[in-house]
């Protein structure tokens, strides 16, 4: 079982270079979100979904946007990279239902903006 | 914005004996659910126990164990018989029962030494 999957697992981008980040996971799970974290801080939500079609911001979506057009992926795009766009950035799922339910997390993405 | 607050950037504890990491949260609702992730330098976020609010029972997953103070608004992790493999950063999150966003602190780095 794979889970959650994030390409690529490092990049380096110019800036004003634009990029999308891939997140896919094969647990059928309804929600999904994409967080950043800047060194030393926890994880700030970006953006997320309940469901394939539905997206909605999280707490730092400027520069970012995101798709949701099957249950299994949900992209993060960057159109215009900028420096303060250097971090790792996570995706995770978790189940609808039980309320209970945590995340569960990709391996990450380590993005720097140079 | 609900806010998660870890006030211990770092603790260090010797192999086999017991930590206790601090977490407080501010929230207005009475219903909630609390987790404990792990962040070892894989940079992987592990779930390592969650906490369902109206429930009084402390949650305990084998080694690990909570104190859930709710009046307190406090939700510590205590870790026993510490491992070197327990060593990573360890972050407290917050998700109401009535939303989809989780919301995490800044994380301890717990160091074991042996």
């Amino acid at each position: 079982n794979a889970g959650v999957t994030q390409t690529p697992k490092f990049r380096i981008l110019k800036i004003g270079q634009s990029m999308t980040l891939q997140c896919t996971q094969d647990m059928n799970h309804n929600y999904m979100y994409w967080y950043r974290q800047d060194p030393g801080m926890g994880l700030k939500l970006i953006y997320y979904s309940v469901g394939a079609g539905i997206t909605d911001k999280g707490e730092v979506p400027n520069g970012y946007n995101v798709s949701r057009s099957t249950t299994e992926d949900f992209p993060l795009r960057l159109e215009l990279a900028a420096p303060s766009q250097t971090s790792v950035y996570f995706c995770a799922s978790r189940r609808q239902g039980a309320g209970h339910q945590p995340q569960h997390f990709g391996d990450g993405t380590r993005l720097s903006i140079l | 914005a609900q806010t998660v607050t870890q006030s211990q950037p770092e603790m260090s504890v010797q192999e086999a004996e017991t930590v206790t990491l601090s977490c407080t949260y501010d929230t207005s609702e009475s219903d909630y659910y609390l987790f404990w992730y792990k962040q070892p330098p894989s940079r992987q976020m592990i779930l390592v126990i969650r906490q369902e609010a109206y429930k009084q029972q402390n949650a305990t997953e084998n080694r690990f164990s909570v104190n859930f103070q709710k009046a307190a608004k406090s939700f510590s992790l205590k870790i026993s018989d510490s491992q070197l493999g327990d060593a990573a950063m360890y972050f407290c999150a917050y998700r109401s029962t009535t939303g989809n966003q989780f919301y995490f602190g800044t994380g301890t780095s717990l160091t074991v030494i042996p």
